[in-house]
């Protein structure tokens, strides 16, 4: 199994300042194969970037994702009051299907 | 639009059976794979399987063998998953999700809401 570790676990930031987000695998991941989500409290996920950098539609293009191998990236560029959520990695290349274990981003 | 509109909160004694539904609307049910997901308190989500609605198909987290069924009913576009034997740490979010693929990704473009299942005595 996949293990997925977040970094960190939560993120104090204000708006306007730049977010970014570690997801380490315990293994290689090819890129096509890492996914990013949002959760707000009380909502299900949202996706937000695929193949490791491919914006989902209707994603504003101050989030964007790199990386490859083992280690992934998403970037927030200027957090938008909106942005204050927990996000998730996934990766959708091998079963079991695993989730890292999110980071909290929160309002400073 | 897509919808996925899951069946509501439930509250199960331990060693119970629960059911979820999943209802799609607004694209083709047999088109897209179901997948389900939990999250329980304070844990990260959880792969438990996936469905092909077409054919009934189903792959099973090894976790959950032997007391996980998934199955669906196309003539109501519903997809179902049944949880049996049911223990306090079951106590989570279960949320079923349909998958896009875009080769050679796949991911989860449409969540349902999210159903709460309790299980205590």
């Amino acid at each position: 199994e996949i293990v997925l570790t977040q970094s960190p676990g939560t993120l104090s930031l204000s708006p306007g300042e730049r977010a970014t987000l570690s997801c380490r695998a315990s293994q290689s991941v090819s890129n096509s194969y890492l996914v990013w989500y949002q959760q707000k409290p009380g909502q299900a996920p949202r996706l937000l970037i695929y193949g490791a950098s491919i914006r989902a539609t209707g994603i504003p293009d101050r989030f964007s994702g790199s990386g490859s191998g083992t280690d992934f990236t998403l970037s927030i560029s200027r957090l938008e009051p909106e942005d204050f959520a927990v996000y998730f990695c996934q990766q959708y290349g091998y079963l079991p299907l695993t989730f890292g274990q999110g980071t909290r981003l929160d309002i400073k | 639009q897509v919808q996925l509109v899951q069946s509501g909160t439930e509250v199960k004694k331990p060693g119970a059976s629960m059911k979820v539904s999943c209802q799609a609307s607004g694209y083709t049910f047999t088109g897209y794979h179901i997948h389900w997901v939990r999250q329980a308190p304070g844990q990260r989500l959880e792969w438990m399987g996936w469905i092909n609605p077409s054919s009934g198909g189903t792959n099973y987290a090894q976790k959950f063998q032997g007391r996980i069924t998934m199955t669906r009913d196309t003539s109501i576009r519903t997809a179902y998953m049944e949880l049996s034997r049911l223990r306090s740490d079951d106590t989570a979010v279960y949320y079923c999700a349909r998958v896009y693929c875009s080769s050679p990704s796949c991911y989860y473009d449409y969540w349902g809401q999210g159903t709460l299942v309790t299980v205590s005595s």
